[in-house]
């Protein structure tokens, strides 16, 4: 079974440019995460998807990142304009549907990463 | 705020036991702990998870304090593969987000 996937695997790109983020994720998962690190901090939570509602966005850090997970299958990040602390590396997970009392407490699985550059 | 604390760095023997401790004096009853490492710069691996009772799988056990307000992740074998950053995460059941903290650094050595 394939994994999370993710789409670039490094992006470069200029302050004030524009940035497209892809995941993929494990088949039938109705959960989707974006998570990202930046330089010398921790690994923070972006937003949650069920299929394709967001349930939860309160990591977003600003207006300038906008997700969307059209049809409930894959998920897109995009940074417009990207400004030079978003570089770091955003992770996607997911996991299987099974509700806030689901009894084995569904882990999530992560992708590799994008690692972005903002010049 | 990481609802977790873990020792910044530990080394261990490689074919010996490695013990990564974790506090999470916080935790509430329905709070599930999660372990999950890093290595390299790849995304977070899942390791193992529990509620109360202590569990093993192929990778790891884990053991939580009848309290539950600390745990420990037990690598039996620790191979030079098993370097990596080790994180101990607990999830509010109200939400799925992850919270993660620093997480311990765990050095294998030869």
């Amino acid at each position: 079974e394939a994994g999370v996937t993710q789409f670039p695997s490094h992006s470069v790109i200029e302050k004030g440019q524009t940035v497209t983020l892809r995941c993929d994720p494990i088949s039938g998962h109705d959960n989707l995460y974006w998570y990202r690190r930046v330089m010398g901090k921790e690994i923070k939570f972006l937003l949650h998807f069920v299929k394709e509602s967001k349930q939860d966005e309160s990591g977003m850090p600003n207006n300038r990142f906008l997700a969307e997970r059209t049809g409930g299958t894959y998920s897109t990040l995009k940074v417009q304009p990207a400004e030079l602390e978003d570089s770091g590396v955003y992770f996607c997970a997911s996991s299987q549907t099974g509700g806030l009392a689901y009894p084995r407490g569904h882990e999530q699985f992560f992708g590799p990463g994008t690692r972005l550059t903002v010049l | 705020d990481a609802k977790t604390t873990q020792p910044p760095s530990m080394d261990c023997a490689e074919g010996r036991a490695a013990n990564l401790p974790c506090n999470h004096s916080t935790i509430s009853g329905n709070e599930y702990v999660y372990w999950y490492r890093q290595i390299h710069s790849q995304g977070p691996q899942y390791i193992i998870h529990g509620l109360k009772n202590n569990e093993t799988n192929e990778m790891a056990s884990l053991i939580i304090t009848e309290d539950r307000k600390s745990s420990t992740l037990i690598l039996p074998h620790a191979t030079l593969r098993d370097t990596a950053v080790y994180y101990c995460i607990v999830r509010d059941p109200g939400t799925y987000k992850y919270i993660f903290g620093t997480g311990t650094r765990l050095k294998v050595l030869a």
